[in-house]
C-alpha cells in the first residue's frame, strides 16, 4: 500500500520568509513519480512540480525548490521570499508505475498563510 | 490550450435526485482520473481509465456511483440515487503516458456538489 504523510497540519509565516513543507511517502514499488499541487482558496488544484524515483537531483524553479532523498523517503518543498499569493494549501501525491496504479495517492495538505 | 474542463461547476439537489458530472479532458491525453475532495477524507480516488477502458474503480463508494468514458474526449460520473454524504467536490483530472511531463496529472476546476 502507497501513503504520503504531511506532519504539518498549518504553517504561518511573514511575506519574504522562507518556508519549507515536508512530504514523507512509503511505497514498495521502484518505479514511482513524487508531486507537488497547490490548492488556492479559489478551489483548483494547480500542478508546481514532479519528480521521479531514479531522479534525486535536486532543483531550483524560480521560488520554488525541492529536495527528494529516497534514503528517508521524503520530498520536501521550499519557497523562497514567501509572497501573500503563496497561501494556499499544499499537497504532496505519489503515483506508481510498477504496480500501475497511476491514481495519486494525496497527503492530507499543509495550509500555509503568508502574512503581509 | 484548453485545460479540463468540468460541468457543472456547481450543483445543488435533492436527495434521491440523480446527478450526472462531466469532464472533457485535455487533447491527446489517455488517462483520466475521477477524484472526490471532502473534510473527512482528504483527496481520493473514485476511478480511473486509460485509452477509454476502465482500469481501477475500487474507490468507487457502492453501486449508487457509475462512471463512463464513451470516447476519448467525454467521461461522466454519475450518481443515482444522491444522498447528502455524497456532498463533496469532485475533481476530473487527466494525463498522458508519454512526453516530457508523462504521468502528470492536469486536474478540472471541479464540480461542488451539495445534496439536500
Amino acid at each position: 500500500a502507497q501513503k504520503v504523510t504531511q506532519a504539518q497540519t498549518e504553517i504561518s509565516v511573514v511575506e519574504k520568509e522562507d518556508v519549507t513543507l515536508d512530504c514523507v511517502y512509503e511505497t514498495r514499488d521502484t518505479t514511482y513519480y513524487l508531486f507537488w499541487y497547490k490548492q488556492p482558496p479559489s478551489g483548483e488544484l494547480v500542478f508546481l512540480i514532479r519528480r521521479n524515483s531514479f531522479d534525486e537531483q535536486n532543483e531550483i524553479s524560480g521560488r520554488y525548490s525541492w529536495n527528494f532523498q529516497k534514503s528517508t523517503s521524503s520530498f520536501n518543498f521550499t519557497i523562497t521570499a514567501s509572497q501573500v499569493v503563496d497561501s494556499a494549501v499544499y499537497f504532496c501525491a505519489l503515483s506508481s508505475l510498477d504496480t500501475g496504479r497511476r491514481a495519486l495517492t494525496f497527503g492530507s495538505g499543509t495550509r500555509l498563510q503568508v502574512q503581509p | 490550450d484548453a485545460g479540463v474542463i468540468q460541468s457543472p461547476r456547481h450543483e445543488v439537489t435533492e436527495m434521491g435526485q440523480e446527478v450526472t458530472l462531466r469532464c472533457k479532458p485535455i487533447s491527446g491525453h489517455n488517462s483520466l482520473f475521477w477524484y472526490r475532495q471532502t473534510m473527512m477524507r482528504g483527496l481520493e480516488l473514485l476511478i480511473y481509465f486509460n485509452n477509454n477502458v476502465p482500469i481501477d474503480d475500487s474507490g468507487m463508494p457502492e453501486d449508487r456511483f457509475s462512471a463512463k468514458m464513451p470516447n476519448a474526449s467525454f467521461s461522466t460520473l454519475k450518481i443515482q440515487p444522491s444522498e447528502p454524504r455524497d456532498s463533496a467536490v469532485y475533481f476530473c483530472a487527466s494525463s498522458s503516458s508519454g512526453g516530457e511531463l508523462e504521468e502528470t496529472q492536469y486536474f478540472g476546476p471541479g464540480t461542488r456538489l451539495l445534496v439536500l
